[in-house]
């Protein structure tokens, strides 16, 4: 247990369908941030938060919509998702400048249909 | 754009051997970190090893050390007397920037490491 859970552990949604991933951290962090990691690929930045105001949006297409409304909580807004969106995405949080380390929930495994 | 490389998709060990993976990084910077990860079947990852690129000693953790060759952008991790519970797959990642107090860890394909009894 490193203090960051993630809820649906598994999700399956239709191409039409509307979910949310969630994200808690009890560690009182201060940056979040959702990864998407598909087999044999590395893993991919999607979306970082600091302080509650996302700072990085790595060019993920717009049927994923983000959502930070404290330091503890980070949402992933599902919408209209093609069958390639189907990985495990992980979701993280850190607030060390000088370790450097990111604290990861368990992922939400997603399978679109 | 930063990129970090590992070459072996699977590896495999005896328990109680020693075992070496590979991993490659391509950066202009001259000060970052490198990191090790480990992610278990119930693949919550966590932190295994970090080295700052500034130190010249290799990092060490109990049965876990790395051999750090910055001119060569070489930062592989040894696991030595290897358990059971190192199964998992390793992933080396590279700290690229920060961004208003985060960070942005640019990470290889991964290693899946497998133990023998």
């Amino acid at each position: 247990e490193t203090g960051v859970t993630q809820t649906p552990r598994h999700l399956v949604m239709g191409m039409t369908n509307k979910k949310s991933l969630k994200c808690e951290q009890h560690l009182g962090h201060n940056a979040m941030y959702w990864y998407k990691q598909s087999a044999k690929k590395p893993l991919e930045l999607m979306f970082v938060y600091s302080l509650e105001e996302r700072v990085e949006n790595n060019s993920v297409p717009s049927r994923f919509s983000p959502e930070c409304p404290n330091s503890s909580h980070l949402f992933l807004h599902l919408h209209t998702l093609q069958p390639e969106d189907s990985a495990l995405y992980l979701c993280a949080s850190s607030q060390d400048r000088n370790t450097g380390e990111l604290f990861f929930g368990e992922g939400s495994r997603l399978t679109v249909l | 754009a930063q990129t970090v490389t590992q070459s072996q998709p699977e590896m495999s060990v005896q328990e109680a051997e020693t075992v070496t993976l590979s991993c490659t990084y391509d950066t202009s910077e001259s000060d970052y970190y490198l990191f090790w990860y480990k992610q278990p079947p119930s693949r919550q990852m966590i932190l295994v090893i970090r080295q700052e690129a500034y130190k010249q000693q290799n990092a060490t953790e109990n049965r876990f050390s790395v051999n750090f060759q910055k001119a060569a952008k070489s930062f592989s991790l040894k696991i030595s007397d290897s358990q059971l519970g190192d199964a998992a797959m390793y992933f080396c990642a590279y700290r690229s920037e920060w961004i208003q107090g985060a960070q942005k860890l640019v990470f290889g394909q991964g290693t899946r490491l497998t133990i023998n009894p």
